[in-house]
C-alpha cells in the first residue's frame, strides 16, 4: 500500500509553545488529507478534512484556530496546534486519500504531551 | 448521519481458531467500506477495501465480505494466531463525502 509519514512521533512541550506536526504522503498524490486526535483506548475522532489549496472543513466543536491546518502541496499537510495545553495532550493521526471512494492511508501517528 | 457499529468490544481467542468481526453502518449509500487493524500506540494499518459494488475482498487468512442491503460487514480471519493481536477498525465512506466514519473498534486477542 501508499505510505504515509508522519513527523515527529512523539513531541513534548511546555504549555502555551505551539508544536507542529507534519503528515507526507510519500509515492502518491494526496488530494484529501485528514486530522484525527484519538484518546485512550477510543476510537478516532476526526477533526478536520482539508483539501489542496483550499481552506480546511473543521468539525463541529474543533477550535480551528487553535488547530490550524495547512494542505499546501499534494503531498504535505501540517497541523499546528496552537497555545498548547495540558488538555491538548493526545495521539493525533493524519490520513491521505488521492479522492473520495479510494483507499485511505494512515500515517503512523504523533503522541503529543503538554507538560 | 452514518453510525458505524462494532461488536464485540472485545474478543479473546486461543490460537489457531477461525473467528469474525463485526461490523454493522446505518447508511447503506456508501462508496465503500474499509477495515484497519491498530496496534498499541500506532496508526492504522490499511488491511482490506471494498467497494460498494463488491461482495467481498481477500488477502491472506483475511476476509471481508459487504452486504449493504443489511447494513453490515464481516472480516473473517482464518488460523488465528498471536500477531494478530491488536485493535480493528471498520470505516465507511459515504457516497458525496470524502470522511471515513469508524467504529469503535474490537480489541482482538490471541491466546497461545
Amino acid at each position: 500500500g501508499a505510505v504515509v509519514s508522519q513527523h515527529p512521533s512523539w513531541v513534548i512541550c511546555k504549555s502555551g509553545t505551539s508544536v507542529k506536526i507534519e503528515c507526507r504522503s510519500l509515492d502518491f498524490q494526496a488530494t484529501t488529507m485528514f486530522w484525527y486526535r484519538q484518546f485512550p483506548k477510543q476510537s478516532l475522532m476526526l477533526m478536520a478534512t482539508s483539501n489542496e489549496g483550499s481552506k480546511a472543513t473543521y468539525e463541529q466543536g474543533v477550535e480551528k484556530d487553535k488547530f490550524l491546518i495547512n494542505h499546501a502541496s499534494l503531498t504535505l499537510s501540517t497541523l499546528t496546534v496552537t497555545s498548547a495545553h495540558p488538555e491538548d495532550s493526545s495521539f493525533y493521526i493524519c490520513s491521505a486519500r488521492t479522492s473520495g471512494n479510494t483507499e485511505a492511508f494512515f500515517g503512523q501517528g504523533t503522541r503529543l504531551t503538554v507538560v | 448521519k452514518q453510525e458505524v457499529t462494532q461488536i464485540p468490544a472485545a474478543l479473546s481467542v486461543p490460537e489457531g481458531e477461525n473467528l469474525v468481526l463485526n461490523c454493522s453502518f446505518t447508511d447503506s449509500a456508501i462508496y465503500n467500506l474499509q477495515w484497519f487493524r491498530q496496534d498499541p500506540g500506532k496508526g492504522l494499518t490499511s488491511l482490506l477495501l471494498i467497494q460498494s459494488s463488491q461482495r467481498e475482498q481477500t488477502s491472506g487468512r483475511l476476509n471481508a465480505s459487504l452486504d449493504k442491503s443489511s447494513g453490515r460487514s464481516t472480516l473473517y480471519i482464518a488460523a488465528s494466531q498471536p500477531g494478530d493481536s491488536a485493535t480493528y477498525l471498520c470505516g465507511s465512506t459515504n457516497q458525496g463525502a470524502q470522511k471515513l466514519v469508524f467504529g469503535q473498534g474490537t480489541r482482538l486477542t490471541i491466546n497461545p
